[in-house]
């Protein structure tokens, strides 16, 4: 079945770091592939989202490519801040098969140090 | 704010009990989703509802059921309820096709002891 692989955590930056949160995804067909976000004693919100190869989709300053060659689709950011600090999750939904939920990754919590 | 709105935000109840939560979707949604989230499975999902029928089923246990009403209001019903069903039980909604957006309540705590 379809499934999503994320770099396991935690991960602690110093604020303005250079971030990368590594997901990849196993699928039939074609996905549509998400980064949810989740702050601490809040619930899930979308960050961004690609329906397609080669889109990149992106917001607050993170980016992520769904790169259908190499089935992935990283989180980066150019510059953190001690606000980014949050769980991040990976997921896919659609695809051959698919029955029209969301599949998550296990999530990545990021820590940023001022 | 996501336009989905989850009741309670938290309850504590005692292990043997019967809660149900309720979910209302946002405006247009016909897709209710449940998922639950603990700290040893992480986001689990549990069950879909498209238009008052359900659609897809995932981990969900035999003492949990759901169901979606008319007004599309969803509720799920978790009995017999055991410390390890202590967790974080989100409903989302969304419209069908795959490439849109499921959207993420807050969440109800739920608290077995």
């Amino acid at each position: 079945g379809n499934s999503v692989t994320q770099m396991e955590g935690p991960v602690t930056l110093s604020e303005e770091a250079f971030l990368t949160i590594n997901c990849t995804y196993t699928a039939t067909g074609y996905p549509s592939l998400f980064w949810y976000v989740q702050y601490p004693g809040e619930g899930l919100q979308l960050l961004l989202k690609a329906t397609k190869a080669d889109d990149k989709g992106s917001n607050k300053g993170f980016e992520a490519t769904y790169r259908k060659e190499t089935t992935s689709f990283h989180l980066e950011k150019g510059s953190v801040q001690v606000s980014d600090s949050a769980v991040y999750f990976c997921a896919l939904r659609g695809g051959g098969g698919s029955q029209g939920n969301l599949i998550f990754g296990k999530g990545t919590k990021l820590s940023v140090k001022p | 704010d996501s336009g989905v709105t989850q009741t309670p935000k938290h309850l504590i109840t005692a292990t043997g009990q019967r809660v149900t939560l309720r979910c209302s979707p946002r405006s247009g949604d016909l897709s209710v989703y449940w998922y639950q989230q603990s700290l040893d499975q992480g986001l689990q999902f549990l069950i879909q509802y498209y238009n008052g029928e359900e659609r897809a089923k995932g981990n969900i246990l035999e003492r949990f059921s759901a169901q979606q009403f008319p007004d599309l209001h969803s509720e799920l019903n978790l009995s017999s309820l055991e410390l390890g069903d202590s967790a974080l039980y989100f409903c989302a909604s969304s419209d069908q096709r795959a490439g849109n957006t499921i959207y993420f309540g807050e969440g109800s705590w739920l608290t077995v002891v």
